[in-house]
């Protein structure tokens, strides 16, 4: 069984287009997270959920709305999608509050066209 | 503030031979200290964290790290590479209420036959 599952795995759109990214864990923790990964792989923090609650919101453009319908599951959506929206999008989960352990997901990959 | 300096983009080294990765972090925080690989096209997998107590923490695959909190830095090392360590390789710096990551820029290991 896969512990944090992503999908798609790949998702390729025209600029101005809205999609969304899942993300699910089995794991049964608290809390969740999305990281942008750029084109030179820098991983940056965008949002965490603990127990549906945001706890993080670092400066994303507020065309990104994270939703978290239960504490298993926090999807991404993204309105109006720009090219430097391009990117590797990572779910992870942690228990809890540090120093716990993020367990990433595989990973999807956003080609804004 | 949290940050994370990895000097090497890239680290050439031919197999079976030793190799370090270097990693120097800054906080004013609690320091949990964190190595995640990434191998093509996948999601980040934990190496090995250091949260407290012995300095030397080892991980998985062979891998170890030393916390020196006088240099504050973290290097990676292993004695003995493969072909298939070839991958990237990030340092990461943990703690504070929310328990956000802070990435490094990452390191590519190319391991050559």
């Amino acid at each position: 069984d896969t512990a944090v599952s992503q999908t798609p795995k790949y998702l390729v759109t025209q600029m101005g287009n809205d999609k969304s990214i899942k993300c699910e864990q089995n794991l049964g923790h608290d809390t969740m997270y999305w990281y942008k990964q750029d084109s030179k792989k820098f991983l940056k923090i965008m949002f965490s959920y603990n127990n549906k609650e945001l706890i993080i919101n670092e400066t994303v453009p507020n065309r990104f709305s994270p939703k978290s319908p239960d504490k298993a599951h926090l999807n991404l959506h993204i309105n109006s999608l720009e090219l430097g929206d391009s990117a590797v999008y990572f779910c992870a989960s942690a228990v809890g509050g540090p120093p716990d352990t993020q367990y990433f997901g595989p990973g999807t990959r956003l080609t804004v066209l | 503030a949290q940050s994370v300096t990895q000097l090497d983009s890239q680290v050439p080294v031919f197999e079976e031979a030793p190799v370090e990765l270097r990693c120097n972090y800054s906080s004013s925080v609690s320091v949990y200290l964190f190595w995640y690989v990434q191998y093509p096209n996948q999601g980040l997998q934990l190496l090995l964290k250091y949260l407290s107590g012995s300095t030397l923490v080892k991980g998985i695959n062979g891998f170890e790290a030393e916390f020196n909190k006088s240099q504050t830095s973290f290097h990676l090392r292993k004695p003995s590479v493969h072909i298939s360590d070839t991958a990237e390789y990030f340092c990461a710096v943990g703690g504070g209420a929310t328990n956000k990551l802070i990435f490094g820029t990452g390191t590519l290991l190319a391991v050559q036959p």
